[in-house]
C-alpha cells in the first residue's frame, strides 16, 4: 500500500497567522490522465471528516479560499493563509491514485 | 443537502457478525460510487470498501477480504456493510462516504459514523 507521511504531527498556530502542512507519498500520485490524485481531509473535534481539497489543488464547494493545496508527484502541501478558530482539528492527506486509498497519520492544528 | 446516516453499530463478540446500513438522501443515489471508511484511535483512518453505482463491482482492502461484503439497494437509497468473522482489530467508527461522480473522486461527503466494538 502507498504510505503517506505528514509533518508536522502537531501544529500550534496563532490566530490570523498562516499554517502549512506537508505530506509525502511513497509512490507518485500522478495518473496518465495528467491529474494528481491527492486529497486533504479536515476533521474538527467531535465531527466527521470533511474533504477540503481534491486533485491536489481544487477546493471543494463551500471551502473558504484561505485553504489552498499544492504539489505534484510525491510532495504536497496544505496551506491556510490566516488561521481562524474554526480551523482547529486534525488534517489528513489522502491518496486515491492507487488501491486502496490511504491516509496520512494526521496533523493536529491547535491555537496557541 | 447531501445526508448520509449510518446505523447498525454495536457490541459484538469476536467471530460474530454485524450489518451496517447507510441511508442516503439529498442526491440521486444511483449516480454515485459509495464507500466505507473506518477510524480507530490507534490506526487512524482506513479505507474498507468501494461499490460502484449499480453494485456490480466491489473493492475491498486486504484486511477485510472474504469477511466483509458491501452492497446497496438503489430502490431504498441505502448502502450496507455485512461484517462476518469479526475480530478485535475491526473495532472502529465506520463511516459511509459518497464520491464526487467522477473517477477517483472519493469521499466528498461523509456520514456521522457508527461505532462497532468487537469484544468478549
Amino acid at each position: 500500500d502507498v504510505v503517506m507521511t505528514q509533518s508536522p504531527l502537531s501544529l500550534p498556530v496563532t490566530l490570523g497567522q498562516p499554517a502549512s502542512i506537508s505530506c509525502r507519498s511513497s509512490q507518485s500520485l500522478v495518473d496518465s490522465d495528467g491529474n494528481t490524485y491527492l486529497s486533504w481531509i479536515q476533521q474538527r473535534p467531535g465531527q466527521s471528516p470533511r474533504r477540503l481539497i481534491y486533485k491536489a489543488s481544487d477546493r471543494d464547494s463551500g471551502v473558504p479560499d484561505r485553504f489552498s493545496g499544492s504539489g505534484s508527484g510525491t510532495d504536497f502541501t496544505l496551506r491556510i493563509s490566516r488561521v481562524e478558530a474554526e480551523d482547529v482539528g486534525i488534517y489528513y492527506c489522502m491518496q486515491v491514485m492507487h488501491w486502496p486509498p490511504t491516509f496520512g497519520q494526521g496533523t493536529k492544528l491547535e491555537i496557541k | 443537502e447531501v445526508q448520509l446516516v449510518e446505523s447498525g453499530g454495536g457490541l459484538v463478540q469476536p467471530g460474530g457478525s454485524l450489518r451496517l446500513s447507510c441511508a442516503a438522501s439529498g442526491f440521486t443515489f444511483t449516480n454515485f460510487w459509495m464507500s466505507w471508511v473506518r477510524q480507530t484511535p490507534g490506526k487512524g483512518l482506513e479505507w474498507v470498501a468501494n461499490l460502484n453505482e449499480d453494485g456490480s463491482a466491489q473493492y475491498y482492502v486486504d484486511s477485510v477480504k472474504g469477511r466483509f461484503t458491501v452492497s446497496r439497494d438503489n430502490a431504498r437509497n441505502s448502502l450496507y456493510l455485512q461484517m462476518d468473522s469479526l475480530r478485535a482489530e475491526d473495532t472502529a467508527v465506520y463511516y459511509c462516504a459518497r464520491d464526487s461522480g467522477w473517477s477517483r473522486g472519493y469521499a466528498q461527503y461523509w456520514g456521522q459514523g457508527t461505532l462497532v466494538t468487537v469484544s468478549s
